[in-house]
This record gives structure tokens, sequence and C-alpha cells, in this order.
């Protein structure tokens, strides 16, 4: 069974950057599929943030893509969120999900079959 | 492409089958729509995906359908764990999105 577990600091202080790391286990990340960041706010819902590919390659929100960081360490079999300069509307819990698909090729964010539990950011100074 | 859900609410008991809606704002070509299943303090589970395709260990009291615009998610035979948040997702067009969600609650 795929599990995901996110770890990270749960405040940070507005202007820096939000750093979380999600360990995978039950499944090798080097397999090939896409592995995601998705944060949920009661004012934004729910948000993809962005993909990354066992080969390393990343798709990330458009909203997002000049703040955001995703890397895939296979050796550890976990994959990381960096995003910069955050605010108060960064605030939310973030979780990191496996990407599913059916077949060879398919999008970054495609439906989301495994989810880790969610950590929850708070961002104050 | 933004995803509507209606009703924002519903009060059903037990027993009784419900029918969520998810509208999309553009027309999907394909199925390219997944349904998930919050819990209060929990993650997001996937239901379904392409629609109507169940994912693996989701009871098959649970359904979905619909193509272009409009999409709905068939909850037959509610059991008291089936009260929780809905969302629907579409993958057509990058970024992927969600709709805000159907809350099911209990009568």
């Amino acid at each position: 069974q795929v599990q995901l577990q996110e770890s990270g600091p749960g405040l940070v202080r507005p202007s820096e950057t939000l750093s979380l790391t999600c360990a995978v286990s039950g499944y090798s990340i080097s397999r090939s599929h896409y592995w995601a960041w998705i944060r949920q706010s009661p004012g934004k819902g729910l948000e993809w943030i962005g993909s990354v590919f066992s080969s390393g390659s990343t798709s990330y929100n458009p909203s997002l893509k000049s703040r955001v960081t995703i890397l895939v360490d296979t050796s550890m079999n976990q994959f990381s969120l960096r995003l910069t300069s955050v605010t108060a509307s960064d605030m939310a819990m973030y979780y990191c999900a496996r990407v599913g698909a059916l077949t060879a090729y398919y999008p970054a964010d495609n439906w989301f079959d495994f989810w880790g539990q969610g950590i929850l950011v708070t961002v104050s100074s | 492409i933004v995803m509507s859900q209606s009703p924002g609410t519903l009060s059903l008991s037990p027993g009784e089958t419900v029918t969520l809606s998810c509208r999309a704002s553009q027309r999907l070509s394909g199925s390219d729509l997944a349904w998930y299943q919050q819990k209060p303090g929990q993650a997001p589970r996937l239901l379904m995906f392409s629609a109507s395709r169940r994912a693996t260990g989701v009871p098959d009291r649970f359904s979905g359908s619909g193509s272009g615009t409009d999409f709905s998610l068939t909850i037959s035979r509610l059991e008291p764990e089936d009260f929780a948040v809905y969302f629907c997702q579409q993958y057509l067009t990058s970024p992927g999105t969600f709709g805000q969600g159907t809350k099911l609650d209990s009568k």
C-alpha cells in the first residue's frame, strides 16, 4: 500500500521560504509516476501546486510557478516542496499525493490516488 | 476551468439515495473528471476517476456519470460513513481544478 507522510515546519514567517518534505513508503518513487503537492485553505479550496516526475521533470500551477520548486530524491524515496516569499494567503493544509494514471503518458495534474495526511502551515511573524 | 458544485450542503438520512452535481465552465472533451470524499481531519480520498470508474476499494453504491460540462456522483443507500464533503476535479486542462465541495449532512 502506498503511504505518504508530510513533514516540515508548521510555522513560517512572512516573506520567508516554506519547505516541506514528503516521504513515500510502500512504493518506489523511482517508478514512473508523478508526485504532487496540493494545498487546501478555506478561502481558495483545493489547489494543485505542482508535480514532479520520477525523472525530476516538473510541472507547476502557473499561479505559483514563480515561487515554487519541487524536487525528487529517489535515494531517500521522497520529494520536497519549496515555496518562497510566503504571505498570509499561503496559509493552508499542505498535502502530498501520488498522481494516478492508467497509461504511460498522462498529465502531471491527473487525478490523485494516494494522499498524505497533510500538514498545516501557518504564516505569522 | 472553473468547477461548480451544487448544492453546497445536503441533509439526508441513512438509507436514502443522493445525487451530487458538478458543472465545468468549459466542456471536458473526454471524461476527465474525478470525485473525492473528505471527512473532518482527513485528507481527500479518491472515489472516482474518468467520471465513472471507481477507485480501488470504493463500494459499488458509489457511481459516477456525465460528460461535457455536467457530471454527477450518485450514492445509493447512504451509510453513516458516507456523510462527508465531496469534491469534483477536472484534469482535462492544466492546471487541474477542484470544485468547492458539497457537504453531505446526516439529518
